[in-house]
């Protein structure tokens, strides 16, 4: 079975500080990665997808993701965080075409200090 | 556009008691679910649907039921609600094909007393 492993439970930075974000997927297979945000309040959003090709992925609000198929791991980076970027981030993963099979990590707060 | 709509949004029941949350989409997707997420846990796949009529267990089934009557409704049901059913819940629509993500409803807040 596919598992989905965040470290970071709880993460707390400067505005204009780096973000990394750590996601680890066990699957013995290709891989479906996604990152989803979820404001406070709201929904979960899709910020990012990987399925094949360049494993450096570029998402939305300047947020990008690197697939590094040695390491089972899909982190998720942003240069500069901003006051917005506070939210909760979500990794998920799911095999070709496994509609059903859809396994989220934990979430990991991100709250980012004026 | 609406895509994913979930009523009601907030919801106290007693224990014992039954309620059904609606998920309506208006984006034609074949795909719907629910899960619940709890702190520290992230989402789990309750229930899933492949398709008008058709229902399938998820990761954590027990105590809720569903129904896929109409394509664009996929309903979650309680039939006797229990404190470690307190969650939220989330619906979400996916359309067929590969490499397509999930959008996601606003999310019912339960509580069970």
């Amino acid at each position: 079975a596919q598992s989905v492993s965040q470290h970071n439970h709880h993460v707390i930075l400067s505005e204009a500080a780096s973000l990394e974000l750590g996601c680890n997927y066990s699957y013995g297979g290709t891989v479906n990665l996604f990152w989803y945000v979820q404001y406070p309040g709201q929904h979960l959003q899709l910020l990012l997808k990987y399925f094949s090709g360049d494993p450096l992925v570029k998402g939305i609000k300047g947020f990008e993701a690197e697939f590094i198929k040695s390491k089972f791991s899909f982190n998720l980076r942003k240069p500069s965080v901003q006051w917005s970027d506070t939210a909760e981030y979500f990794c998920a993963v799911a095999p070709p075409g496994g509609y059903q099979k859809v396994t989220f990590g934990t979430g990991t707060k991100l709250q980012v200090i004026p | 556009n609406a895509g994913v709509t979930q009523t009601p949004k907030f919801r106290v029941l007693k224990t014992g008691q039954s309620m059904t949350l609606l998920c309506a989409q208006d984006m034609n997707h074949e795909y719907m679910y629910w899960y619940r997420q709890d702190p520290g846990m992230g989402l789990r796949l309750i229930h899933y649907s492949v398709g008008e009529g058709t229902t399938a267990k998820g990761e954590v089934p027990d105590g809720y039921n569903v129904s896929r009557l109409k394509k664009q409704n996929f309903l979650l049901g309680l039939e006797s609600a229990a404190p470690s059913q307190t969650s939220v819940y989330f619906c979400a629509a996916r359309r067929t094909g590969e490499n397509q993500p999930q959008h996601f409803g606003d999310g019912t807040r339960l509580s069970i007393l």
